[in-house]
């Protein structure tokens, strides 16, 4: 199937830890993004990535780093993890930065800090 | 980053009746306005889009109604049903994006259609 896939789909953890969260695409997309949704649903963009240029919401903590291998993945690693940043955490992609044709997003990644 | 305000934040609806969310937008730049369905435990996904050059699109049971003067869209939802009970999202998006922008999404409606 052609999809956008995060793994894992749920994660706990304590404070302080680093932890990664991993998506890849099939789509032949070659913008890729993150997004955190808080438990009021409120989707906030984090990242919005090319193999051109990153482009970083300057209200994300610098805890958050992006690392992309290739087009077709996009990775996040989180360092420090703060009780704050307990959230449903969901990848996305599309084709080119125009984003006319919209979104395609993955399940999500629940992250709990304890 | 630029607003979409979306109204209301909740919505109940009897099953059979017409489910309305209102999106309102600033910068005369968006080109194009799509709507996404979120159900419990999954990602948003792409239920419909309009561009400014028309002023209603429907798709089956999914009207999006575009007013380009008064920078407002919204997504109607015509004999609603319980299997519509999700989160909706409004976004405004550019094709101009010049790699710099970030297109935004309104703060969500969770409509809950009753049996």
């Amino acid at each position: 199937d052609t999809a956008v896939s995060q793994t894992p789909k749920y994660l706990v953890t304590q404070m302080g830890n680093d932890k990664s969260i991993k998506c890849e695409q099939n789509l032949g997309h070659d913008t890729m993004y993150w997004y955190k949704q808080d438990s009021k649903k409120f989707l906030k963009i984090m990242f919005s990535y090319n193999n051109k240029e990153l482009i970083i919401n300057e209200t994300v903590p610098n805890r958050f780093s992006p690392k992309s291998p290739d087009k077709a993945h996009l990775n996040l690693h989180i360092n420090s993890l703060e009780l704050g940043d307990s959230a449903v955490y969901f990848c996305a992609s599309s084709q080119g930065t125009e984003t006319s044709h919209g979104y395609t997003f993955g399940s999500g990644t629940r992250l709990t800090v304890v | 980053q630029q607003q979409v305000k979306q109204s209301p934040q909740s919505l109940i609806v009897q099953k059979g009746g017409i489910s309305i969310i209102n999106c309102a937008y600033e910068n005369t730049a968006f080109d194009y306005f799509p709507w996404y369905q979120q159900f419990p435990g999954k990602g948003p996904a792409l239920l419909i889009a309009i561009r400014p050059d028309v002023s209603e699109k429907k798709e089956g049971r999914f009207t999006i109604s575009f007013n380009k003067s008064a920078k407002q869209f919204s997504l109607h939802i015509m004999d609603s049903q319980p299997g519509d009970s999700a989160t909706y999202f409004c976004a405004a998006n550019t094709g101009a994006s010049g790699g710099s922008y970030i297109p935004p999404f309104g703060r969500g409606t969770s409509l809950i259609v009753h049996p």
